[in-house]
C-alpha cells in the first residue's frame, strides 16, 4: 500500500520521558501536517512542512514539543519531558502540494502517558 | 479564531437518509469538508464545497450556504458500515491549514 504510515501505532511512556513519533508520507507528497486529537474531539492542528522546512509551527502548545524533516519525506515529531495531558492519538497528513484541498491521513500514533 | 458547531450525536436506521448539520463563524472563509472517521482509524476525505449548493457523490451529499455559515452531509441509504464518526473542518484566511470540528458521532441500528 502506498499510503501515510506512522510508528509506533501504540507508545506507552511514563511521565517525563522523551518520545519519537514517525510518520512516512505518500511518495511524491511535499506537504505534510502534523495533528493531535484527543478523545471526542476533531484534530487540532500542530505543525505543518512544506519540503524540508516548518510553513506553519503556531499550533505546537509548548516548547516541549518539535518536528523535524530533513529530506522533505519522513517527519519525526518529538516531545520532551512527557506530560499526562499529552496522551492523545497523534496523526500524521500529506498532501501533494501546498494548498491542496485533500490530506491524506495516516492511521496515528496512540501516545499514553502514565 | 473560528466556531465550529455540530452535534455530538445522532443516531439513525439501516436504508434511512440521515442529515448531518454543521455551522461555523469565521472570517475569510475559503471552504468546508467533510471527513468520514470509523473509530480507531485515519480520517478519511469525503467532500470540499467552495461554492453555494449541493455536490451529490454516490448515496453521500454535501451542501454549503456561505451566507448562512451552514453545511450539511446527507447520507442516504444508510449502511451498518456508515457508523461513523462525521468531521465538518473549515479552511480561512488563506491558510492551508483546516479547523476541524469536534465531529458527529453516527450510530446506524438495524
Amino acid at each position: 500500500g502506498a499510503g501515510v504510515s506512522q510508528t509506533p501505532s501504540n507508545k506507552v511512556t511514563e511521565k517525563g520521558k522523551y518520545v519519537e513519533l514517525r510518520c512516512d508520507p505518500i511518495s511524491g507528497h511535499t506537504a505534510l501536517y502534523w495533528y493531535r486529537q484527543s478523545l471526542g474531539q476533531g484534530p487540532e492542528f500542530l505543525i505543518y512542512f512544506q519540503g524540508t522546512g516548518a510553513a506553519d509551527d503556531s499550533g505546537l502548545p509548548n516548547d516541549r514539543f518539535f518536528a523535524v524533516r530533513p529530506e522533505g519525506s519522513v517527519s519525526t515529531l518529538k516531545i520532551q519531558r512527557t506530560e499526562r495531558g499529552d496522551s492523545a492519538v497523534y496523526l500524521c497528513a500529506s498532501s501533494a502540494q501546498q494548498g491542496d484541498n485533500e490530506q491524506f491521513f495516516g492511521p496515528g500514533t496512540r501516545l499514553t502517558v502514565l | 479564531g473560528q466556531n465550529i458547531d455540530q452535534p455530538t450525536e445522532m443516531t439513525a436506521t439501516e436504508g434511512a437518509i440521515v442529515q448531518i448539520n454543521c455551522t461555523y463563524q469565521t472570517s475569510g472563509f475559503n471552504g468546508l469538508f467533510w471527513y468520514q472517521q470509523h473509530a480507531g482509524e485515519a480520517p478519511t476525505f469525503l467532500s470540499y464545497n467552495v461554492l453555494d449548493g449541493l455536490e451529490e457523490k454516490g448515496r453521500f451529499s454535501s451542501f454549503l450556504s456561505r451566507s448562512k455559515g451552514y453545511s450539511y452531509l446527507l447520507l442516504k441509504e444508510l449502511q451498518m458500515k456508515d457508523s461513523a464518526s462525521y468531521l465538518c473542518a473549515v479552511k480561512s484566511g488563506g491558510s492551508y491549514i483546516p479547523t476541524f470540528g469536534r465531529g458527529t458521532s453516527l450510530i446506524v441500528h438495524p
